[in-house]
């Protein structure tokens, strides 16, 4: 299964800033899946980023809030934008597909203060 | 209703115990089932992954799935110290859809 690199792996950042969130594949991959783990909740889909193409984003996550970059098959990012303390949580980066099941990276644990 | 219900525990065992860990989800359209593990501060590791109903055994894990009961589960035998973990069921519609639906995840706890 392919590995993942994420960076940074924790960060604590203050309210109105930014910050952009690096996943690196030791694999070309077709599509990036990017997660929000919430305290105390489920892992929540945020986005699907295939390269070359617009990221697709679930049901309330917008593109202005979380801008996805896909430049190649084996990168990604993600940014949040503006934050609050709101968006304090884990973000994880995935790669796989239905037939062989979905990796995750280790997450980027992100507080707003 | 959410898509799919996992009980938080926590869950605590002595070492060597058999551990039985459940899910049931709402859509009988879900085709594939995971488990996975989440240690502290670390990415969820996949642990079992089937397709459709039925048994899937690998070492001491056994998966099991119950599609007419929307049924989810897994055991694991002979527990271990280093099997404390968050254990996160997910499932998946499969077809051109990727989005996983996970359960809120039971905390477990293998105590020696």
């Amino acid at each position: 299964s392919a590995v993942i690199s994420q960076k940074p792996s924790r960060d604590i950042c203050q309210r109105g800033t930014s910050l952009t969130i690096q996943c690196q594949v030791d694999s070309q991959v077709t599509m990036m899946f990017w997660y929000r783990q919430q305290p105390g909740q489920s892992l929540t889909l945020i986005a699907t980023a295939n390269q070359g193409s617009e990221a697709t984003y679930e049901s309330g996550f917008v593109i202005d809030k979380f801008p996805i970059s896909r430049p190649n098959l084996t990168f990604s990012t993600l940014t949040v934008s503006n934050m609050s303390p709101e968006d304090s949580s884990i973000y994880l980066c995935s790669v796989g597909s239905p037939n062989y099941g979905y990796t995750f990276g280790s997450g980027t644990r992100l507080t707003v203060v | 209703q959410k898509e799919v219900e996992q009980d938080p525990g926590p869950l605590s065992v002595p070492e060597g115990a058999i551990v039985s860990l459940n899910c049931t989800y709402s859509n009988s359209a879900f085709q594939y089932f995971m488990w996975y593990r989440q240690y502290s501060r670390k990415g969820p590791e996949l642990l079992m992954y089937t397709y459709s109903s039925g048994n899937k055994e690998d070492g001491r894990f056994t998966a099991q799935v119950d599609k007419s009961s929307k049924y989810i589960s897994l055991f694991i035998r002979d527990s271990q110290p280093s099997d404390s973990a968050t254990y996160l069921c997910a499932v998946l519609y499969g077809g051109a859809t990727n989005k996983l639906i996970f359960g809120t995840g039971t905390l477990l706890a293998v105590q020696p």
